[in-house]
């Protein structure tokens, strides 16, 4: 069974500050995506990791996908309010390509 | 901008009632998805469709649940009986020619009593 962790599981921070969260798993994954998603709506999608090693920047938020494609990071710099929500990380597999498995989250709180 | 669409956005139904969730798709995509979100836990698959059938499912779509897609533009995910433990946020996701990435609607909560 493919699992998916996601540390830290709870984060606050003040404005501007840097953080970084991460994406593990034992698993060896075909891609992996990172969502956002704010309460009561669903996750949007914000970038897709395809190849080992890769780093994708979107503005202020880098993504990488490790080497190994089992673990994936995303640095936040100067975090605004704007940037609260959760974020998910989640994999599609090689056999099953469609089927993709979420991470619990990391709910990211910004604080004016 | 093309989005997903759910109906309706809130559902009150009662234990062993049947009930039918629906979503538009975005228009050309081809692979389509739910998925459901027990409150404060984390999004969990469902199932996935591609060329009129199901091409993956989880452990949790049971033979109380079906999904159909009736006509060009609408996809459904019927709960035949539902329980208590159904009780969720259904999220119907599609996705195009980038498999992977799939675009979410806003969901549907879905509340048995």
């Amino acid at each position: 069974t493919q699992l998916l962790e996601q540390s830290p599981q709870f984060l606050s921070i003040q404005e501007g500050e840097n953080l970084t969260v991460y994406c593990n798993s034992s698993s060896v994954f075909s891609s992996l995506q990172w969502y956002r998603q704010e309460p009561g709506e669903g996750p949007v999608l914000l970038v897709t990791v395809v190849t080992g090693g890769e780093v994708k920047k979107l503005k202020r938020l880098t993504f990488q996908f490790g080497d190994a494609r089992k673990d994936s990071s995303l640095h936040i710099t100067a975090a605004q309010p704007g940037d609260t929500g959760l974020y998910l990380c989640a994999g599609a597999g090689w056999t099953s390509y469609d089927k993709v498995i979420f991470g619990p989250g990391t709910s990211l709180s910004v604080i004016p | 901008e093309p989005e997903v669409t759910q109906t309706p956005s809130h559902q009150v139904t009662q234990m062993g009632q049947e009930v039918i969730l629906r979503c538009v798709p975005i228009s050309n995509h081809l692979y389509f998805y739910w998925y459901r979100q027990i409150l404060g836990q984390k999004v969990e698959f469902l199932v996935s469709f591609y060329n009129n059938e199901i091409s993956e499912k989880s452990e949790i779509f049971d033979d109380q649940f079906s999904v159909e897609r009736p006509d060009g533009s609408n996809f459904t995910l019927k709960i035949r009986s539902t329980k208590l433990e159904d009780s969720a946020m259904y999220f119907c996701a599609s996705s195009g020619d980038l498999v992977h990435e799939q675009y979410f609607g806003p969901g549907t909560r879905l509340t048995v009593t």
